[in-house]
């Protein structure tokens, strides 16, 4: 049984590139959520996803920022023209069912260094 | 606005020595409150889901216990590896809102 993966682990990009950080859920979830984690800071929502849809993205940037989740293959969040404080760690997690009611699985996380 | 304060920021234990982590909360309408371990470079790994006060939780050292306004997470007789961040999160029903986490050292 796979957990939630990510890739890549580790991913480093120069001011004004594009990141692009992927995420595949458990086998059998469709409800995905992305999160942001600064050094020494608690994990702030940024976008949730249901297969082909945005359900919420009030976490996420208007700008730069964007995220899908295609009916076929893993969700990705997409980050243009990068900054040096998007430098983070980007956590994807998982859920069978939404409604914020239901446990979240997490992957390993992807870390952004914006040189 | 939902928010989750977690106290302390940081506990040092010896081994062995029993104590407690609180994740206070305002919530407009709770519909879970959850506990995660983070160890460092890796992602929270899910621990105890709790419902409705009065509710309780266990795995192996650990207990979670829930009340109106708190949580609290009992870490008996600790290992060192139980060193790592403890996040607690509550779900609104829409959107989970993630405390700041303690981190545990636990010395042998």
């Amino acid at each position: 049984n796979a957990g939630v993966m990510q890739n890549p682990r580790h991913l480093v990009r120069r001011r004004g590139q594009e990141a692009r950080l992927r995420c595949s859920p458990v086998k059998g979830h469709s409800h995905v959520y992305w999160y942001r984690q600064l050094p020494e800071e608690g994990l702030k929502f940024m976008v949730y996803l249901q297969k082909e849809n945005i359900i919420d993205e009030s976490g996420m940037p208007k700008e730069r920022f964007s995220a899908e989740f295609p009916k076929e293959g893993p969700s990705i969040l997409r980050i243009q023209q990068v900054v040096r404080g998007d430098s983070a760690a980007y956590f994807c997690a998982s859920s069978p069912y939404g409604q914020a009611y239901n446990e979240q699985f997490f992957g390993p996380g992807t870390r952004l260094t914006v040189l | 606005e939902d928010q989750v304060t977690q106290s302390p920021e940081a506990l040092r234990l010896q081994e062995g020595e029993s104590s407690s982590l609180n994740c206070s909360y305002t919530v407009s309408g709770l519909r879970g409150l959850f506990w995660y371990r983070q160890d460092p470079g890796k992602g929270p790994e899910f621990l105890f889901t709790l419902y409705s006060a009065g509710e309780e939780k266990e795995k192996e050292r650990l207990k979670a216990t829930l009340t109106k306004k708190e949580s609290f997470l009992h870490i008996t007789a600790p290992k060192p590896e139980d060193s790592a961040t403890y996040l607690c999160a509550v779900g609104d029903g829409q959107n989970f809102v993630f405390g700041p986490g303690t981190r545990l050292s636990v010395l042998p």
